[in-house]
């Protein structure tokens, strides 16, 4: 089982859609999880980070965090045709580094 | 502008040959990372730098080294490449390396696209 996974996409939601993103991840020990966005040929961007158990709104973002569960979430709100890209699911576990999935692709349909 | 600068942008090399990656950054960040990405595989860690002077290792360390004579520069080495080390690679920095609200906040410079024949 990888550390972090998340499921590659790509998804497609039409433009003014709710789009939901999904992380699980495998240390139980982690603290922390951050959202980073990746536009094609680009570097990852960060995009929200979150410690604590339920929501973080940022904008027409919101991080979802269940450590039960061991999963994180990422919802956009009122999805744009900018808003395509992949988005990268980290997650900083008990080594204290940060470990990636590889990445949804996003694709909002205008 | 502040920010991570990488070079060289893209290179073809042929196996064998030594390469470096240059990183450097002017933000004064304590923390250095290298990363490989790879399609269907996300960012991996090769090396770490926590601060000046100190290096560690990541998940994907071998075939590679790593320096940190100061805090704006890593370089990242492939003493003899191989096609497997065909990849994109991203240096990143973040404010502190382990703890506090800046750990982990990742800065990415744009990235090296290396080809290996």
């Amino acid at each position: 089982q990888k550390e972090v996974e998340q499921n590659s996409g790509p998804l497609s939601v039409p433009e003014g859609a709710i789009a939901s993103l999904n992380c699980t991840y495998s240390d139980r020990g982690s603290q922390s999880f951050f959202w980073y966005r990746q536009y094609s040929g680009k570097s990852p961007e960060l995009i929200m980070f979150i410690y604590s158990n339920g929501d973080k709104e940022d904008g027409r973002f919101t991080a979802q965090l269940n450590k039960a569960s061991q999963y994180v979430s990422l919802l956009i709100r009122d999805s744009q045709p900018s808003d395509s890209a992949t988005y990268l699911c980290a997650v900083r576990g008990s080594a204290r580094q940060l470990t990636f999935g590889s990445g949804t692709q996003l694709t909002v349909l205008p | 502008i502040a920010g991570i600068t990488q070079a060289p942008t893209s290179q073809i090399l042929a196996a064998g040959r030594r390469m470096t990656l240059r990183c450097t950054q002017d933000m004064r960040h304590n923390a250095m990372y290298w990363y490989r990405q790879d399609l269907g595989l996300g960012l991996r860690l090769i090396h770490y730098s926590n601060t000046a002077g100190t290096t560690g290792k990541g998940e994907v360390p071998d075939g590679y080294s790593v320096s940190r004579a100061n805090t704006d520069d890593f370089p990242l080495t492939l003493a003899s490449a191989v096609p497997s080390q065909t990849s994109v690679y991203f240096c990143a920095s973040s404010v502190t390396p382990t703890v506090g609200v800046g750990a982990n906040v990742l800065t990415f410079g744009a990235g090296s696209r290396l080809t290996v024949l």
